[in-house]
């Protein structure tokens, strides 16, 4: 049975970095199926998908329109692990972030990933 | 960027009652559809994908139908344990996006 453990600070302040880790068992983050994602989530928000980092021969990251310019998210093979930076913080990403993966349906021609193992959720707050 | 609006944003049901949340989409999404169920603290847990495929473990009282721009999540039978938020979210080629929640509450 998957599972994602995650970790971080609880609280950063505005324009520093936030970085979270998620710890994965049961998985490998190098997969050739699943996809190794992070969301979040506030109640002005709603959630919010933030990006994604995947192995198909080699390593693709995809993010958001939104955070694009500040965020990286980065696979760490050798503690089977992935982490999320997000530079430049404002109190506007106050905020539950979550790890997830998202496994592969795949059917001919037609591909679709879901969501469907979560990490318990970081709440993260951005003040001063 | 396509959006997905779920409808009602509240609903009131009783234990045993048969309930239907609808969520729409901007624009086609063929079946890339899937259903969450969220508790207060915890994270959301997946019930349905591709629309209708109920994921392992989840109780046969859920079900997800439609194709294209509306589908429906349907609980038969309401339970005391599904007293939630529920999500749909749509999956599109290197993103995601959700819905903004249905809160069932108890009558």
């Amino acid at each position: 049975q998957v599972q994602l453990q995650q970790s971080g600070p609880g609280l950063v302040k505005p324009s520093q970095t936030l970085s979270l880790t998620c710890a994965i068992s049961g998985d490998s983050v190098s997969s050739n199926s699943g996809t190794w994602n992070w969301i979040r989530q506030s109640p002005s928000r709603g959630l919010e998908w933030l990006g994604r980092t995947y192995y198909r021969s080699t390593w693709y990251s995809d993010y958001a329109v939104s955070v694009k310019s500040r965020i990286t998210i980065n696979p760490d093979t050798s503690k089977n692990q992935f982490s999320m930076q997000l530079n430049s913080v404002t109190p506007e990403d106050t905020a539950v972030y979550y790890c997830a993966r998202a496994s592969l349906w795949f059917g001919g021609p037609d591909y679709y990933y879901y969501i469907d193992v979560w990490g318990k959720g970081t709440t993260v707050t951005v003040s001063s | 960027d396509i959006q997905m609006t779920q409808s009602p944003s509240t609903l009131s049901a009783s234990v045993g009652d048969r309930v239907t949340i609808t969520c729409r989409a901007s624009q086609s999404i063929s079946s890339w559809l899937a259903w969450y169920q969220q508790k207060p603290g915890k994270a959301p847990k997946l019930l349905i994908y591709k629309a209708s495929s109920l994921q392992s473990g989840v109780p046969s009282r859920f079900s997800g139908s439609g194709s294209g721009t509306e589908f429906t999540l349907t609980i038969s039978s309401l339970q005391p344990d599904d007293f939630a938020t529920y999500y749909c979210q749509h999956y599109n080629s290197n993103s995601y996006s959700f819905g903004q929640g249905t809160k069932l509450e108890i009558e």
